[in-house]
This record gives structure tokens, sequence and C-alpha cells, in this order.
């Protein structure tokens, strides 16, 4: 079993849809959770850490269920520029140390 | 501010040769990490820096990859002999210390092809 899964995807949906992404993971002892979006050929880039009581950001909102160590990630009012790979990662210790990664899941979002 | 850079962005050489990726990091970064992805796979940890000591080298997959970051400032990774299995993205990312969350920041990743 992976470290960490994510709904494989690929998501087609039109501009203007609520799409949720969901991302599971088996270290309990993990601390940082994160959404990185990925463009076709270029690097990860921060989308946003995932706190325990939630957070948002505009039309993301993030969250994290610890006893069932489970992350998901709400784009609402999708946009075009939207389309990208999202990639769940989770670092082991807080302030320090290695992401891991999952697969990622693809949106493409469609006029 | 200069985000994270690394040179050179694409590089394809033969099986059995040696390549050098370098990486620089944002400027006051302790922390610095290499990670790869191979096609189909998902991003996977190599290494980590803190300053100039190596603090989890865990992910190197064997003693063809040397990494160094001497000074403390910028790192290199050299691949000697490369096989062909080496082919994929390298990235290098950073994040300050004292971060309560390290929150990592990606440079634009060395695509390596080997022949």
């Amino acid at each position: 079993r992976k470290e960490v899964e994510q709904d494989p995807g690929p998501f087609n949906v039109p501009e203007g849809a609520t799409v949720a992404f969901n991302c599971t993971y088996s270290n309990s002892a993990s601390q940082s959770f994160f959404w990185y979006r990925q463009d076709c050929r270029k690097e990860p880039k921060l989308l946003m850490s995932v706190y325990s009581s939630g957070n948002e950001d505009g039309r993301f909102t993030a969250q994290l269920n610890r006893a069932s160590q489970y992350i998901s990630l709400l784009i609402r009012d999708s946009k075009l520029s939207d389309s990208a790979t999202y990639l769940c990662v989770v670092n082991p210790i807080t302030n320090a140390g290695k992401s891991t990664f999952g697969d990622g899941t693809t949106l493409t979002v469609k006029p | 501010e200069a985000g994270v850079t690394q040179f050179p962005s694409h590089s394809v050489i033969e099986k059995g040769q040696t390549v050098t990726l370098r990486c620089d990091p944002i400027s006051g970064h302790d922390n610095l990490y290499w990670y790869r992805r191979v096609m189909g796979k998902e991003i996977k940890f190599l290494l980590h820096f803190v300053k100039e000591s190596k603090q989890d080298e865990s992910g190197m997959p064997n003693n063809r990859f040397l990494a160094e970051r001497t000074g403390g400032t910028y790192s290199t990774l050299k691949v000697q002999p490369a096989e062909l299995e080496d082919s994929g993205v390298y990235f290098c990312a950073s994040s300050p210390s004292g971060s309560l969350h390290n929150e990592q920041f990606f440079g634009p990743g060395t695509r390596l092809t080997v022949l």
C-alpha cells in the first residue's frame, strides 16, 4: 500500500462546477499536510497547507481528518485555469524533513 | 525574491556517462531537498540537507548517486555512471529553518534522459 493515496482521476468538469479530491495517508504520525498544484512539465507549486481546523482560500477549501487519516480539497466555481494535476503531500514531522507525495489527480476544466 | 533554480533544465546522456545537476535554493533556506519523478510514478524523496550536513539520505537509490552541499549554499547531485532507469525529472526544493509546517518551494526541475 502506498503511503499517500489519491483519487486516480482524471476529473473532467465544466467551468463553474464544484470538484472534490480525496487523499488518505498511512503514517498516523504525520504532522504536516499540503496540496500542491503541478502544471504540465512544470514544478509543483504550493496551493495550500491543510490545518486541523480546515482552511479556506478563496474558491479552495481543504479539510483534514486525523482520525480517518484523510485529506480533501474542494474547488468551487472551477475556472479553465484550474486545469492541472493536484498533489497531496504529507510530512512526517512538522518543522523539517522529507515530503511524501501522492500520485496526483489530474483535473481538466472545460468551457 | 528569487526562487529555487536548477541547472541544466534538460540533459541527455548515454548510459555509462556522468551527469551533475545543480540546485540553488532560495537565499537563506537552510533545508535543501532532492526529489525525483520517474515516468509513471509519484515524486519520491532522495535526500535532505540541513545547511551542509546530510540529514536524511534514505531515498538515495544506490551508490551511483552522490549529493553535496559544500558551504551550505548550492547543492550538486552527481550520477556516475548513469543507467537507463535514472531517467526522470529531478526536483530540488528548499525551506527555511523554523518554519512551522515546513512548506517546501520547488525548482523547475532537471529532465534527465539516459539513452
